[in-house]
Order: C-alpha cells, then structure tokens, then sequence
C-alpha cells in the first residue's frame, strides 16, 4: 500500500508570494491533517478534512488555507508568505471515522524556506 | 494546551531500558506515539485509547492512566535504531477533536552502542 504523498519536497520562494502544498493520502483514508513544523514552536496542527469538508482549525491565520478533493487529495494554501512561514509542512491521512481512534500517518513532508 | 514530555533527552546504552512520560491537563480521547528521525517523517508506533489497555509493539510498549491523563512509552533492550525524537499525540475527549492531534515538545533519545 503507497505511503502518503506530498509534493512539492522543497520550495524557496520570498516575502509576499503564495504556495500551494499538495497531498496525496492513503488509499481509503478520507481525513487529512496538516501541521506545521519549526524548531521553536515543535508541531503545530492546521486544519484537518474529511469528505471535503474542514472538521477542524488550529489557531493559524487566514493565509493558511486548504481544501480537500472528491478523491480525498488535499492542498494547502499560503498567501502573503512571511519569514515566519519557513517551516516543514506535513500532512497525514488516517480513515478518520470514529468511535476508534485512527493513527495518522504523515508524508515526508514538503520544507518550505521563506528568503 | 501542549502535553508536557518527559525527560527531554535522554542518553542510553545499547540493551538499557527508558521511559518517556506525557501528561496532558486536558480530559483525553487517545494517546498517539510517534518516531521522528532527523530529516525524515514522524513514524507512527501506537495508539492507546481512554479505557483501553497497555499496548505493545516489539520490545516497546506503552500505558495510559486516565486518572492522571498521562501516558508512558516504554522503550526495552533498546537498539541503535531507536535513536530519534519521540512525541506523543493527544486528541481531546468530547468529541470535536477530528484529527487534531497536540504534540507534545518531544524527547531526544540517543543509544549509543
């Protein structure tokens, strides 16, 4: 079974641009969470989407944006970028449904620098 | 708010036993256990949910106190492949948690050999 899958790996872009991170999950797996990741602040939670819908936010502002597709493929947003932004961004996907908790399985991340 | 981890690091000898704690002030739903290498995904290890039993993976196992909302991580006969970051996940009880987990700061283990 492929692993999930994010694309770009690395990304350089400068203040004020806008970057698209894409996601592909776990075949059968309709959730998928974004976290950033910094060295300072450790892993950050984004948002979370289920059948294309956002179930969840974290306490990012709104340049942080994202969608999930019918095929359960995500992308991510970023507008305005900031030297703050740096930063790994990881996804993971996990069947999402309850009452059992599912682990998340994340993606080798796409590591986005900010000149 | 953040699970507190502990220790911070610790430094083991190949075959030496660790245990690394989190405790959350927060009602938990469920615990998630990850391994991080440098430059690479965190690697999910287990999953314990509230009312669940220990569970174990290999020679690392873990157990989750509802009581005191902390978990513990178990790491025996350790090997030189269980170097790297670990941190835990927790998702809040209630219900409105979806997959959101809040990690943890981590713990740097290294086994030396």
């Amino acid at each position: 079974k492929a692993g999930v899958t994010q694309t770009p790996r690395y990304l350089i872009k400068t203040r004020g641009q806008q970057v698209t991170l894409s996601c592909s999950p776990i075949s059968g797996h309709r959730s998928v969470s974004w976290y950033q990741q910094t060295p300072g602040q450790g892993l950050q939670f984004l948002f979370e989407y289920f059948s294309e819908t956002q179930r969840n936010k974290g306490n990012f502002p709104g340049r942080f944006s994202g969608r999930q597709f019918s095929n359960s493929r995500s992308e991510m947003n970023v507008s305005t970028l900031e030297l703050g932004d740096s930063a790994l961004y990881l996804c993971a996907s996990s069947a999402g449904t309850r009452p059992e908790a599912q682990p998340q399985h994340f993606g080798d991340g796409t590591r986005l620098s900010i000149l | 708010q953040q699970p507190v981890q502990s220790p911070q690091a610790v430094i083991l000898r190949e075959g030496e036993d660790a245990v690394i704690n989190c405790s959350s002030s927060k009602a938990l739903y469920s615990v998630h256990w990850y391994r991080q290498k440098h430059g690479e995904a965190p690697v999910f290890l287990m999953i314990l949910l509230k009312g669940g039993e220990q569970k174990g993976h290999e020679k690392i196992s873990a157990s989750f106190n509802e009581k005191k909302q902390q978990s513990s991580l178990y790491l025996t006969a350790s090997q030189l492949s269980y170097s790297g970051t670990y941190f835990c996940g927790t998702e809040i009880a209630g219900g409105t948690s979806y997959g959101k987990l809040t990690f943890g700061q981590g713990t740097i283990l290294t086994v030396h050999p």
